[in-house]
């Protein structure tokens, strides 16, 4: 079945570095999600890539799906104590359910 | 985005009981919604798609007889936990989107503990 593996697992930055965690997917994609959970907390939708080598940003965000569907990034650039949390990316292929990959906690020190 | 509540946002109950989730779309109608179960530091399993007017999809080794999805309306779906054990004990959350867009709206989940 379709597999979505994410690195890093954990990541530990200094507040003011930037930061960065792939995505990839055993199969090509017919898009993918990203969503940032913080502890406690339950999964937010950040945003959605549907485009071959398609970059989106929000604001410190930098979203990049591959040429070939089957990875994606997410950078962020000068890390806040505000961006803590666990970052998932979701694979879909056109059969209509999500595969989570295994997410990237980040911490950030003050 | 869409807003998903969920109730309880935590239960704890005793080994052998029954504990109902509900998972309600307030402000758009949903006519398929997901479960998921994630353990601490770990990630969203699917457990089923709930799928209004209809049966259930589950995923593969989730039982269908212990974890029971009911969709009865464009706003509302259920999920009971049966006879649950402490094993079941989890974060339980749903999810869903509307039509056209694979975006996902989680509610904020419902923490299982089973004694």
């Amino acid at each position: 079945g379709q597999q979505v593996m994410q690195i890093p697992q954990y990541q530990h930055v200094q507040e003011g570095e930037d930061f960065t965690t792939y995505c990839n997917s055993s199969t090509t994609l017919s898009n993918i999600q990203w969503y940032k959970q913080r502890p406690g907390g339950h999964p937010v939708f950040l945003i959605q890539l549907v485009k071959s080598g398609e970059v989106k940003k929000q604001k410190r965000l930098t979203f990049q799906f591959g040429e070939a569907k089957k990875n994606s990034s997410l950078h962020i650039t000068a890390t806040q104590t505000t961006d803590v949390g666990t970052y998932f990316c979701a694979g879909n292929t056109n059969a209509g359910k999500s595969t989570f990959g295994d997410g990237t906690t980040l911490t950030v020190k003050p | 985005g869409a807003v998903v509540s969920q109730h309880p946002s935590w239960v704890i109950c005793k080994s052998g009981t029954s504990v109902k989730i509900e998972c309600r779309s307030l402000d758009f109608q949903a006519t398929t919604m997901f479960w998921y179960r994630q353990f601490p530091k770990q990630s969203l399993m699917l457990m089923a798609t709930s799928n209004e007017g209809s049966k259930a999809t589950y995923e593969q080794g989730v039982e269908k007889d212990k974890f029971l999805i009911n969709h009865a309306s464009l706003t509302l779906s259920t999920l009971t936990v049966t006879s649950a054990h402490p094993e079941d004990s989890s974060f339980y959350i749903c999810s869903s989107g509307q039509e056209s867009s694979y975006e996902q709206y989680f509610g904020p989940g419902t923490r299982l503990t089973v004694t």
